[in-house]
């Protein structure tokens, strides 16, 4: 059964870099070829925002409100992928989700799809 | 950015009752080559994440209950929940994934009346 596990430290101090990782079981990241693996964020009480994505060749994808600070990479020998997100302020205080993408073909080439399953997200507060 | 508007913002419905959820593209979200619509419904509850409930708009996701419909196409969908369990209560968002960023809507939160 695929699971997803997100892991890294809970708290960050103002203008240093979230590190995160998200470990799979259940299935190999290298031959992993018709699906993204991706970064979704929830602030406390509100709504979802999209990070980024990378398929496992590492191409990567990124949400243009961030992509100047967001680096995803994967390393297919441990199985797992990983967020930075560098300058770190209070807005980015947040519920950190890694998700699969199911990619589907569109007028833009390919879309990042929907997302399942989810890891259970783990609380990242940005703090002195 | 495609913007996803949801409505309304909250609501109750009794045990049993119909629950409807509409949400609005900012353009459409129809991809005319496969005539499919790149919308999906997620249901979150308190403290876990969301879970897939729908995609293409109207397809379920396998293990769902068939109480969990969706339609529309567009620019305009609507989740309905029928005959409303007390396991139903939850967030719901939409998303579309017809372009990158995909975007969802704020959310919608259901409870019982």
């Amino acid at each position: 059964q695929l699971q997803l596990q997100e892991s890294g430290p809970g708290l960050v101090k103002p203008s240093e870099t979230l590190s995160l990782t998200c470990t799979v079981s259940g299935v190999s990241l290298s031959t992993s070829n018709n699906h993204y693996w991706g970064w979704i964020r929830q602030p406390p009480g509100k709504g979802l925002e999209w990070i980024g994505s990378i398929y496992y060749s590492g191409t990567t994808h990124y949400n243009p409100s961030l992509k100047s600070r967001v680096t995803i990479s994967v390393d297919t020998s441990k199985n797992h992928f990983s967020l930075r997100l560098s300058s770190v302020t209070a807005a980015d205080t947040a519920v950190y989700y890694c998700a699969r993408h199911h990619p589907q073909s569109s007028s833009s080439g390919w879309s990042q799809g929907w997302f399942d399953p989810w890891g259970q997200g783990t609380l990242v507060t940005v703090s002195s | 950015d495609i913007v996803m508007t949801q409505s309304p913002d909250s609501l109750a419905v009794s045990l049993g009752e119909r629950a409807t959820v509409n949400c609005k593209s900012s353009q459409s979200v129809l991809y005319s080559s496969s005539n499919k619509n790149y919308l999906a419904w997620y249901q979150q509850k308190p403290g876990q994440p969301p879970k897939l409930l729908i995609y293409w708009a109207s397809t379920r996701e396998s293990g769902v209950p068939d109480r969990f419909s969706g339609s529309g196409s567009g620019t305009d969908f609507t989740l309905t929940i029928s005959n409303l369990q007390a396991e139903d209560v939850a967030v719901y968002y939409c998303q579309q994934y017809y372009s990158t960023p995909p975007t969802f809507g704020q959310g919608t939160k259901l409870d019982f009346k």
